[in-house]
């Protein structure tokens, strides 16, 4: 298994522009997660779906982000505008039930 | 307000020694615990947990203890290993035993030195 792909792993872009991060959980895993992770706030968990439905976005931080799972093998997260303050490293997950399995992240950096 | 705080950023103890690394928590409602090692450039990894109805949990060179009337839980390591130098993040689950919604510590970055 390939494990939970996340892309990009890198992601530039300017201020304003609209930035849209992938992730591909783990075939059969029910639940997924996207998380943000900074220095001064640590791993925050932003969303997460049960069975392609979000259950929890109680976490998603202004109305400009946003995040879709239109099946069970790919979900979203779109940030419009995108802010400096936005720059972090995003991190989806994926689970069956019990252990989360982590993607390698997307670090976005907005200028 | 962080309900899951790792209060030391870093460690740093000689190999073959004990790294203990702590985690305290606000939450009377959580009732699962975890810990996650990250390594730079990929995502955390599942290394251990811990039930509430539990005071202990070992695995390997890996034990978790919970002492929940301090609403504390520490991991130790013994012996530690430079391959074990990494971020430890702290999470804590109220969602009855199954961790789909995790609230994490910011992390301690453990330095094993050879």
């Amino acid at each position: 298994d390939a494990g939970v792909i996340q892309s990009p792993r890198h992601e530039v872009t300017e201020m304003g522009q609209e930035v849209t991060l992938r992730c591909k959980p783990i075939s059969g895993h029910d639940y997924l997660f996207w998380y943000r992770q900074t220095m001064m706030r640590g791993l925050e968990l932003l969303i997460y779906f049960n069975n392609n439905v979000p259950i929890d976005d109680s976490g998603m931080p202004e109305d400009r982000f946003s995040a879709k799972m239109p099946n069970a093998s790919f979900s979203t997260l779109k940030i419009q505008p995108s802010e400096p303050r936005d720059s972090a490293v995003y991190f989806c997950a994926s689970s069956p039930l019990d252990e989360q399995f982590f993607g390698p992240g997307t670090r976005l950096t907005v200028l | 307000d962080q309900q899951v705080k790792q209060n030391s950023p870093s460690l740093s103890v000689q190999e073959g020694r004990i790294s203990i690394l702590n985690c305290d928590y606000t939450n009377s409602m959580f009732d699962y615990f975890l810990w996650y090692k990250k390594y730079p450039a990929e995502g955390p990894t599942f290394l251990i947990s811990i039930s509430s109805i539990k005071d202990k949990n070992e695995d390997g060179r890996f034990t978790v203890f919970l002492n929940k009337s301090a609403k504390h839980l520490s991991l130790h390591i013994v012996p530690s290993q430079p391959g074990d130098s990494a971020v430890y993040f702290c999470a804590a689950s109220d969602s009855g035993g199954s961790n789909y919604k995790l609230t994490f510590g910011k992390g301690t970055l453990l330095t094993v030195n050879p």
